[in-house]
């Protein structure tokens, strides 16, 4: 299986201020179809995942565009350029280049 | 809009079954498939399997085979998910979602999911 490797467990942030999520992928997440498999969710506190970002880069519908993906093959991050408080919650990267789909461990975001 | 309602919360003693259900609506039914996911209590997301919308088509995580059984009624656009053999480690929310990839094989992605549906194995 691809092992997801989220970095830090926990991040607290002040409100206007950035925050960055890391996530490593155990192999490359590069399809030869040329897409990148890799996916954010966020779950605010006692509600269902949702979708973030798909393909590393592209905003899905509604989410902000403080929001954003980068990175390519194995090494990806999630950054919000200026944090508020409707962010807080857990981040959760995802691959679904190979079977079984598997996801970080979560990024747990708080205000200061 | 696209809305996912599973059923409501169980509890089972280990050994049993449990089968939770997602009623979809908002969107052709069959022109997606359905991925479950469950979460144990404060721990990550865990991805069992995914069932096609509109074939008997499923992929299933290998830790599941042979206990998992997901399972689709085009007639009233609802998903289903039977597990077995319950053990006290199977206590965790269950979500279903649906996955926008068209795939079979790769590449699923999930948008929106169920409010989840929490499962608890005591005796």
């Amino acid at each position: 299986d691809i092992v997801m490797t989220q970095t830090p467990l926990s991040l607290s942030v002040t409100p206007g201020q950035p925050a960055s999520i890391s996530c490593k992928s155990s192999q490359s997440l590069l399809q030869s179809d040329g897409k990148t498999y890799l996916y954010w969710y966020m779950q605010k506190p006692g509600q269902s995942p949702q979708l973030l970002i798909y393909e590393v880069s592209n905003r899905f519908s509604g989410v902000p565009d403080r929001v954003s993906g980068s990175g390519s093959g194995t090494d990806f991050t999630l950054t919000i350029s200026r944090v508020e408080t409707d962010d807080v919650g857990v981040y959760y990267c995802m691959q679904s280049i190979q079977l079984p789909v598997t996801f970080g461990g979560g990024t747990k975001v708080e205000i200061k | 809009q696209v809305q996912l309602v599973q059923s409501g919360t169980e509890v089972k003693k280990p050994g049993a079954s449990v089968k939770v259900s997602c009623k979809t609506s908002g969107y052709i039914f069959k022109n997606y498939a359905i991925s479950w996911v469950r979460q144990a209590p404060g721990q990550g997301l865990e991805w069992m399997g995914w069932t096609s919308g509109y074939s008997s088509h499923t992929q299933y995580a290998k830790k599941f085979q042979g206990r998992l059984t997901m399972t689709t009624d085009t007639s009233t656009s609802t998903a289903s998910m039977e597990l077995r053999s319950l053990r006290s480690d199977d206590t965790a929310v269950y979500y279903c979602a649906r996955d926008l990839s068209g795939s079979y094989f790769f590449g699923f992605w999930f948008d929106p999911w169920g409010q989840g549906t929490l499962v608890t194995v005591s005796s």
